[in-house]
């Protein structure tokens, strides 16, 4: 059974470009939350996808956005991209709208330069 | 407004030795409360839950207890490990929210 996926791996962006994330949930989950983590910070919460739409967003600017398909799988968007969004991005999954554990992807490293 | 916190930011052991990452939260609506374990370049990985309504829990080789009077949470590892060295996060979610809120993590040293 594989766990939450997330790709790229690794990204390197330029300041101001746009940036796609993708992630697959856990087979048999339908929840995904995306989270930021800057280095040596926990994790901080962007924003949850529940049947294809936006439930909770937390304090991130619109530049951040996403999708939900129809499978599950989600996208994360940033536009414009900053120096300062250079983070981990991670995905986790859950199953019944988010009330059970969540599990987290290995996360996309992203650079903006 | 909603917080979690941990005691301290490091913690050394001697392998064979138990550890116990503490955790304090402030949100008293909070329900659901998670322990993570990451390891450097990796997500972070589900340790053992616990809802409001028990104070214990035990896992393999892992205890969780919650003081919901002091907003206290605590992970008890034992016989601990080279292997367990790493961040160690606790969450929590309640109320209304839908996130998760992380504290920053205590990092985990186990010397062999």
């Amino acid at each position: 059974d594989a766990g939450v996926t997330q790709s790229p791996t690794h990204l390197i962006k330029t300041r101001g470009q746009q940036v796609t994330l993708r992630c697959s949930p856990k087979s048999g989950h339908d929840t995904v939350s995306w989270y930021q983590q800057a280095l040596g910070q926990g994790p901080q919460f962007i924003f949850q996808y529940y049947e294809e739409e936006e439930r909770q967003r937390g304090n991130f600017p619109d530049r951040f956005s996403g999708h939900q398909f129809p499978n599950y799988s989600s996208e994360l968007n940033v536009n414009a991209l900053l120096l300062g969004d250079s983070a981990l991005y991670l995905c986790a999954s859950s199953r019944g709208g988010g009330t059970t554990e969540a599990f987290f992807g290995q996360g996309t490293r992203l650079t903006v330069v | 407004g909603e917080s979690v916190g941990l005691h301290l930011p490091t913690l050394s052991v001697q392998e064979g030795d138990n550890s116990i990452i503490n955790c304090a939260y402030s949100n008293s609506a909070s329900d659901y409360f998670i322990w993570y374990k990451q390891e450097s370049g990796k997500g972070p990985q589900f340790i053992i839950d616990i809802r409001s309504n028990m104070d214990k829990r035990q896992g393999q080789r892992v205890t969780v207890l919650l003081n919901k009077t002091v907003k206290h949470l605590s992970l008890q590892i034992a016989a601990t490990q080279p292997g367990d060295s790493a961040v160690y996060f606790c969450a929590e979610k309640g109320g209304s929210n839908y996130k998760l809120t992380f504290g920053k993590g205590t990092l985990l040293t186990v010397n062999p």
